[in-house]
């Protein structure tokens, strides 16, 4: 596809299950990033991955979180034993270099935790 | 943490009109960019400005920049009513750490 995405749109989970999302980044692009947004605010950084390199997890709340990229396209980001504070909506953005370019965000993905 | 503050929260105006945002931020940037967001999904790149500019034209948008005060504006002119939705600052702090801080957003509803 021409853009970002991203799967599944949406997805309810009961407190204490795992969850997995993923994000398919643009064809070439080799930055990719995950952030979270939860209802009626910003967008909260996550993760990033640049390429091979090591990447930065500054951004996730927590040891429950985690997420890779496979062969440096593909990301899953993985949310273990939920809680009713996770749920949010996670959105992924690719860029083609690293440097000062836009990120081009895919539609996002809607968790809600019961 | 956020990085960035939209002003105002909302704001409607009827069509045609101008409408003016504003984005404030607490440490030094790299690049300030404005980001669109329709019905609370993917968010769309509007317009990026580099820390060394002052101002920047992209059709009916003009963004200022001005970091002496750590503030942008974002200006769109004779709005549509496909201009509703919300508008978003992100700024990076360094060139080579290209993770965006994003700020609380303004709602802008353009009333026909």
């Amino acid at each position: 596809g021409a853009g970002v995405s991203q799967s599944p749109s949406n997805k309810v989970t009961e407190k204490g299950k795992d969850v997995e999302l993923r994000c398919d980044p643009i064809s070439g692009h080799t930055a990719l990033y995950w952030y979270r947004q939860s209802l009626g605010q910003g967008l909260e950084f996550l993760i990033y991955f640049q390429g091979n390199s090591a990447p930065d997890k500054s951004g996730l709340p927590s040891d429950r979180f985690s997420a890779e990229r496979t062969g440096g396209s593909v990301s899953t980001l993985t949310i273990q034993r939920t809680q009713q504070e996770d749920s949010a909506v996670y959105l992924c953005a690719s860029s083609l270099v690293r440097g000062l370019n836009e990120q081009f965000f895919g539609p996002g993905t809607r968790l809600t935790v019961l | 943490s956020q990085q960035g503050e939209e002003d105002p929260q909302a704001l409607s105006i009827q069509e045609g009109e101008n409408a003016t945002m504003n984005c404030s931020y607490k440490t030094s940037i790299n690049n300030l960019q404005w980001y669109r967001q329709n019905s609370g999904r993917g968010l769309v790149h509007l317009i990026l400005i580099r820390s060394n500019e002052r101002e920047k034209h992209s059709g009916r948008l003009r963004v200022t920049l001005d970091t002496s005060k750590k503030s942008s504006s974002l200006l769109i002119t004779a709005s549509r009513a496909a201009d509703t939705a919300s508008y978003f600052c992100a700024t990076a702090i360094n060139f080579g750490n290209e993770k965006l801080t994003f700020g609380t957003g303004t709602r802008l509803t353009i009333i026909p």
